[in-house]
């Protein structure tokens, strides 16, 4: 079935420095990957469609000089939290359109800001 | 527009059967299902596309009512491993582009 990779699975970073979370689809080809936040106990919110060769598209609230994405392939969309502070911790999920079995996520990453 | 799912949370023995209902305020295109489990990624169940369309596997099923704009999930002589959250997603457009909208969640807890 498809997979997708994403890494890392948990990272602690320090206040005011960045983060790069990869997300990859190993065997299939992704035009368009989401990227989610969920905060302990609530639903996975939507932050941004990430277009393969095109700029992403924010939902409403989400900053995007902040949250940085680049989709340079066709298998590989990375989000960079710019100048992280302690309330971008959350759970980061990507997600990516296969063919047969509707969205497959990634494992998902644990940010943790301190 | 987030979908509604009911009820919050539920709480079932080892055996018994449970209904998640998502409703949407909108006309949809198809309804996802997902079920998480705490710390982990979100496990694709299933995905109905309009057109009255019912699936199922083993003893999980679902039904969509395109006209109503709502889903429900089946789960029938619940089992401990089927404890989570289970969330549905709606899409209100086709095609690889369309954006997945999740519900905020049903939360079952199967007791042995």
């Amino acid at each position: 079935g498809a997979v997708v990779s994403q890494h890392p699975s948990r990272v602690i970073c320090k206040s005011g420095t960045s983060v790069k979370i990869e997300c990859r689809s190993l065997d299939f080809q992704a035009t368009t990957m989401f990227w989610y936040r969920q905060f302990p106990k609530q639903s996975l919110m939507l932050m941004a469609t990430s277009n393969e060769g095109s700029k992403a598209t924010y939902e409403q609230g989400v900053e995007k000089d902040k949250f940085l994405i680049n989709h340079a392939s066709l298998t590989l969309s990375t989000l960079t939290v710019t100048s992280a502070h302690p309330e971008d911790s959350s759970f980061y999920i990507c997600s990516a359109r296969d063919t047969i079995n509707g969205y497959t996520f990634g494992s998902g990453t644990r940010l943790t800001v301190v | 527009q987030q979908p509604v799912q009911s009820p919050q949370a539920v709480i079932l023995r080892e055996g018994e059967d449970a209904v998640i209902n998502c409703s949407s305020s909108k006309a949809l295109y198809s309804v996802h299902w997902y079920r998480q489990k705490h710390g982990e990624a979100p496990v694709f169940l299933m995905i109905l596309l309009k057109g009255g369309e019912q699936k199922g596997h083993d003893k999980i099923s679902a039904s969509f009512n395109e006209k109503k704009q709502q889903s429900s999930l089946y789960l029938t002589a619940s089992q401990l491993s089927y404890s989570g959250t289970y969330f549905c997603g709606t899409q209100r457009g086709g095609g690889s582009q369309g954006n997945l909208i999740f519900g905020k969640g049903t939360k079952l807890s199967v007791k042995p």
